[in-house]
């Protein structure tokens, strides 16, 4: 069974860097088949593509955060990472990973992360 | 950005309601449409991907239908577990976009 697993700190100050990591078990993270998305929801709101990755480090970004985001990916590890810089409150959300089958079909998002709260605060 | 409406943005209906939810695109996305269903305090779950195909483990009371712009979910019996919000999104390019969701809630 496919699972991803959000980590990383749960709150960050305004101006810093979140950083988060996607671990990915019971598939391989280099599966031509898939993209390795980001995605994020605030608080009672909807849902936000944030980007995603393909194993040949071929990445599509979000145009509204392409200039704070990088989406990268650690085949020895499997695992892809999330990094948004010049944080604000507007970025509060929580954040999930996600399997998207787009390379080998239309794109859709089979198997999600728990997600993980991240809250802007000083 | 491809934009997504979906209506209407709340209903309350009863177990063994016919519950039927559009969804509309800013553009013709053919048949790039899917949805998904969250409950409270858990991430989405895929239902259908291209318009219309059960996701594996999807209960055959869900169906997609649709082309073009103009696309609908049915739920044929609602369910108790069936309370939740449901979200369609678009991958016919990116920025991939996911409509504003749909709440069912219990009458």
């Amino acid at each position: 069974q496919v699972q991803l697993q959000e980590s990383g700190p749960g709150l960050v100050k305004p101006s810093q860097t979140l950083s988060l990591t996607c671990t990915v078990s019971g598939d391989s993270i280099n599966n031509g088949n898939y993209y390795w998305s980001w995605i994020r929801q605030p608080a009672g709101k909807g849902l936000e593509w944030i980007g995603r990755i393909y194993f040949t480090g071929s990445i599509n970004y979000n145009p509204s955060l392409k200039s704070r985001v990088t989406i990268s990916l650690d085949m020895s590890k499997s695992q892809f990472s999330l990094k948004l810089t010049s944080v604000t409150a507007a970025d509060t959300a929580i954040y999930y990973c996600a399997r998207d089958a787009g390379p080998s079909s239309t794109s859709f998002y089979d198997f999600w992360g728990q997600g993980t709260l991240v809250t802007v605060s000083s | 950005d491809i934009q997504l409406t979906q209506s209407p943005s709340s209903l309350s209906a009863s177990v063994g309601d016919r519950v039927t939810i559009t969804c509309r695109a800013g553009q013709n996305i053919g048949s790039y449409l899917n949805w998904y269903q969250q409950k409270p305090g858990k991430a989405p779950e895929l239902l259908i991907h291209a318009i219309s195909n059960l996701q594996i483990g999807v209960p055959s009371r869900f169906s997609g239908s649709g082309s073009r712009t103009e696309f609908t979910l049915t739920i044929s019996s609602l369910q108790p577990e069936d309370f939740a919000t449901y979200y369609c999104q678009q991958s016919y390019n990116t920025p991939l976009t996911f409509g504003p969701g749909t709440t069912v809630e219990v009458k």
